[in-house]
C-alpha cells in the first residue's frame, strides 16, 4: 500500500525559501500517478499548489507560479517542493498527495502533512 | 479559475439524520472531474467520491454523490459518530484544480 510522508523545516524566516519533500514508499513514483503538494493555512481550507509526473512534466497554481518549483528524483522515489520568498502568508500545514488517473484526477493518497511556521 | 461554493457553511445534525452537501461550481466542467473529501481535526483530507458519484476504497454507502454540469451534491443517508467533520469538494476539470471552502457538519 503506498504511503506518502512529508519531511522539512518547521519553522522559517520571511523571505526564505522553503523546501519539502515527500517520501513515496509501498510503490513506484513511476506509475501512472501525478504527485502534487496541497496546502492548508490554519483553520482556512485547501489550496493546490501544483503537480508533476515522474517525467518532470509539471503545473503549477497561478498564484503561485512565480515562485514555485516541483522536482522527482525517481532513484530515491521522492518529489520536492521549491517555495522562494516566503512571507507569514505561507503558513500552512504542507500535504503531498497523489493524482490517480483511475479515479478521475482525484487525490486519492495522502501524506500526514507537515506544518509550516513563518516568523521572524 | 472554476470557483467553487459549499453551502451551508454549516450544517448541524443528530446521529442518524440525513445530511445534504452542495457544491456549485461557477463555470460547467466534466463532471467526472468532481471528488469529495472528508477532513476531521489534525488530520489529511480522505477522499470519499470521486468521479462525482463512485465512492473510494472503503467508503460505506451511506456516502453517496450526485450532480453534473455545475451542480453537485454529497448525501449522507444516515449519520454515525464518525461522520462529524469537514467536508470539501474539488474539481479537475480546469485548471487550476479549486477547492471548495469547506461544510463543516457538526453535532446537533
Amino acid at each position: 500500500q503506498v504511503q506518502l510522508q512529508e519531511s522539512g523545516p518547521g519553522l522559517m524566516k520571511p523571505s526564505g525559501t522553503l523546501s519539502l519533500t515527500c517520501a513515496v514508499s509501498g510503490g513506484s513514483i513511476s506509475s501512472s500517478n501525478w504527485w502534487s503538494w496541497v496546502r492548508q493555512p490554519p483553520g482556512k481550507g485547501l489550496e493546490w499548489i501544483g503537480e508533476i509526473y515522474h517525467s518532470g512534466s509539471s503545473t503549477y497554481n497561478p498564484s503561485l507560479k512565480s515562485r514555485v518549483t516541483i522536482s522527482v528524483d525517481k532513484s530515491e522515489n521522492h518529489f520536492s517542493l521549491k517555495l522562494t520568498s516566503v512571507t507569514a502568508a505561507d503558513t500552512a500545514v504542507y500535504y503531498c498527495a497523489r493524482l490517480s488517473p483511475a479515479d478521475y484526477m482525484a487525490f486519492d493518497i495522502w501524506g500526514q502533512g507537515t506544518m509550516v511556521t513563518v516568523s521572524s | 479559475e472554476i470557483v467553487l461554493t459549499q453551502s451551508p457553511g454549516t450544517l448541524s445534525l443528530s446521529p442518524g439524520e440525513r445530511a445534504t452537501l452542495s457544491c456549485r461550481a461557477s463555470q460547467s466542467f466534466s463532471s467526472n472531474y468532481l471528488a469529495w473529501y472528508l477532513q476531521k481535526p489534525g488530520q489529511a483530507p480522505r477522499l470519499l467520491i470521486y468521479g462525482a458519484s463512485s465512492r473510494a476504497t472503503g467508503i460505506p454507502d451511506r456516502f453517496s454523490g450526485s450532480g453534473s454540469g455545475t451542480d453537485f451534491t454529497l448525501t449522507i443517508s444516515r449519520l454515525e459518530p464518525e461522520d462529524f467533520a469537514v467536508y470539501y469538494c474539488q474539481q479537475y476539470g480546469s485548471s487550476p484544480v479549486t477547492f471548495g471552502q469547506g461544510t463543516k457538519v457538526e453535532i446537533k
